[in-house]
């Protein structure tokens, strides 16, 4: 079966650390992968994605990720984070027509 | 340009009751997607219509249902509400039915309350 596991529900961190949100996945097929991220009060949006080629993606905002095949995993780092950081992120895997999303990693960045 | 517009943005019914949900895609987007959020957890995929015609179906009851219009506007009906339909409701729309040409645009939801 297709599922995605996000290994922390809630993160707290100050301004200017090092962000990593673990996640992995199972699929079958071909892994087409994605981080969004839901800011307080707004949709989800786009981060980053993962279809092929380089295994280290860099999305928006100084998001980066890196697919590593052999754990199946794609966990999210941020070198510093920021106040504006604070939202709840999802990992997911594109499978038969639609997202598997993750539960969710709430981070809250504090001043 | 506008984006996935969704209305209403809260509901409250009674159970038992019906409840029907509205999704504008973004102009030109041909793929209406819907996802129930349950606090604490990931989106969980409902529908999936394309050009019309469903693409997709997730792991909900028969009470959910779902249509696009001609305009590629789409709803989702949902029939005797139960507690824990208590939800996000999520549309997303993309320019076709597949990832991997086009990722998804989510609106802000419909936020159910059933009592």
């Amino acid at each position: 079966a297709q599922s995605v596991s996000q290994h922390n529900h809630h993160v707290i961190l100050s301004e200017a650390a090092s962000l990593e949100l673990g996640c992995n996945y199972s699929y079958g097929g071909t892994v087409n992968l994605f981080w969004y991220v839901q800011y307080p009060g707004q949709h989800l949006q786009l981060l980053l994605k993962y279809f092929s080629g380089d295994p280290l993606v860099k999305g928006i905002k100084g998001f980066e990720a890196e697919f590593i095949k052999s754990k199946f995993s794609f966990n999210l780092r941020k070198p510093s984070v920021q106040w504006s950081d604070t939202a709840e992120y999802f990992c997911a895997v594109w499978g038969y027509n639609k997202l598997i999303f993750g539960a969710g990693t709430r981070l809250a960045v504090h001043p | 340009d506008a984006g996935v517009t969704q209305s209403p943005t809260h509901l409250i019914k009674t159970r038992g009751q019906q409840v029907t949900l509205r999704c504008s895609p973004i102009s030109g987007h041909k793929s209406v997607s819907w996802y129930q959020q349950v606090l604490g957890q990931g989106p969980q995929f409902i529908f999936q219509y394309y050009e019309k015609e469903e693409r997709g179906r997730g792991n909900f009851p028969d009470r959910f249902s779902a249509r696009q219009f001609p305009n590629y506007s789409s709803e989702l009906n949902v029939n005797a509400l139960l507690l824990g339909d208590s939800a996000l409701y999520l549309c997303a729309s993309s320019l076709g039915s597949g990832q991997t040409k086009s990722p998804l645009h989510f609106g802000n939801g419909t936020r159910l309350t059933v009592t």
